[in-house]
C-alpha cells in the first residue's frame, strides 16, 4: 500500500544541536516530496520540496532535505536548531499528476534551551 | 504572498446543528481548494478537493451530504458540517493551490485551521 512514514513521533534536541527528521515513502515511482511545518495558530508552511534534479534540496529557515531513491527516504536536516524551530513537522508526498498530498503522521520537535 | 485565512478559528455548536467554515485566499486566485481534517496527534486527512464552479470531489469514506463544500469563487470555499455530532469534533484545515507554472506546481497554501467542538 502507498504510504508515508515518519518513524519519530517526538524528538527533543538542544538549541544549537543538529537535527534530522526522518521520512520514508512507499510508492511505485518517485513521488513529489514536501516538508511542511505547523506551528500553533498558524497554517502549515512549506519548508522545501523535491520534484527532480539535485537530490539535496535547500529550503527556508536554514532547512535542507536529501532525497535518497535507494532508501525511499526524504529526511529533513538542520545543522543548528533554534528555539523557534519547535513545532510539528510533516512530510508529504504527491504521487504524481493529481495535486493531492498525502501526509505522514508528523514529528513533534521540542527544543531545549 | 499566498495567504489563506479561515473563519472562524474556533466554534462550538450543539449536536444536531450545522456550522459553516470559510476559507479564503487573500492575495491570489485559488484554482483548487482542499479540505482536511486533523485528529489529535494524527496526520492531516484529505476530505475533499474542489475547483471553482465545480462540484467537490470527496475522498473515500467522507460523507458528502454531511460535509457540504461550496467553491463559489476563486478566493472562497466553504465547508458546512450539517447535523453535527460530537464525533465531528475536530480540527479542520483548508488549503489552496494556484496554477502559476512549474515553480509552484503542487504547492498548497494552508489556512490556520478551525477547531470545531460539538457538544
Amino acid at each position: 500500500a502507498q504510504s508515508v512514514t515518519q518513524p519519530d513521533i517526538h524528538i527533543t534536541v538542544s538549541e544549537g544541536a543538529s537535527l534530522e527528521l526522518r521520512c520514508n515513502y512507499s510508492y511505485g515511482a518517485t513521488p513529489y516530496l514536501f516538508w511542511y511545518v505547523q506551528s500553533p495558530g498558524q497554517g502549515l508552511q512549506l519548508l522545501l520540496k523535491y520534484f527532480s534534479g539535485d537530490t539535496l534540496v535547500q529550503g527556508i529557515k536554514g532547512f535542507e532535505a536529501e532525497f535518497k531513491r535507494s532508501q525511499s527516504s526524504f529526511n529533513l536536516r538542520k545543522p543548528s536548531v533554534h528555539w523557534s524551530d519547535a513545532a510539528e513537522y510533516f512530510c508529504a508526498v504527491e504521487p504524481g499528476g493529481g495535486n493531492k498530498l498525502t501526509f505522514g503522521t508528523g514529528t513533534q520537535l521540542k527544543v531545549e534551551l | 504572498g499566498a495567504v489563506v485565512s479561515q473563519h472562524p478559528s474556533r466554534v462550538i455548536c450543539k449536536s444536531g446543528t450545522s456550522v459553516k467554515i470559510e476559507c479564503r485566499s487573500l492575495d491570489f486566485q485559488a484554482t483548487t481548494m482542499f479540505w482536511y481534517r486533523q485528529f489529535p496527534k494524527k496526520s492531516l486527512m484529505l476530505m475533499a478537493t474542489s475547483n471553482e464552479g465545480s462540484k467537490a470531489t470527496y475522498e473515500q469514506g467522507v460523507e458528502k451530504d454531511k460535509f457540504l463544500i461550496n467553491h463559489a469563487s476563486l478566493t472562497l470555499s466553504t465547508l458546512t458540517v450539517t447535523s453535527a455530532h460530537p464525533e465531528d469534533s475536530s480540527f479542520y484545515i483548508c488549503s489552496a493551490s494556484r496554477d502559476s507554472g512549474k515553480a509552484t506546481l503542487y504547492e498548497q497554501y494552508f489556512g490556520p485551521g478551525t477547531r470545531l467542538t460539538v457538544t
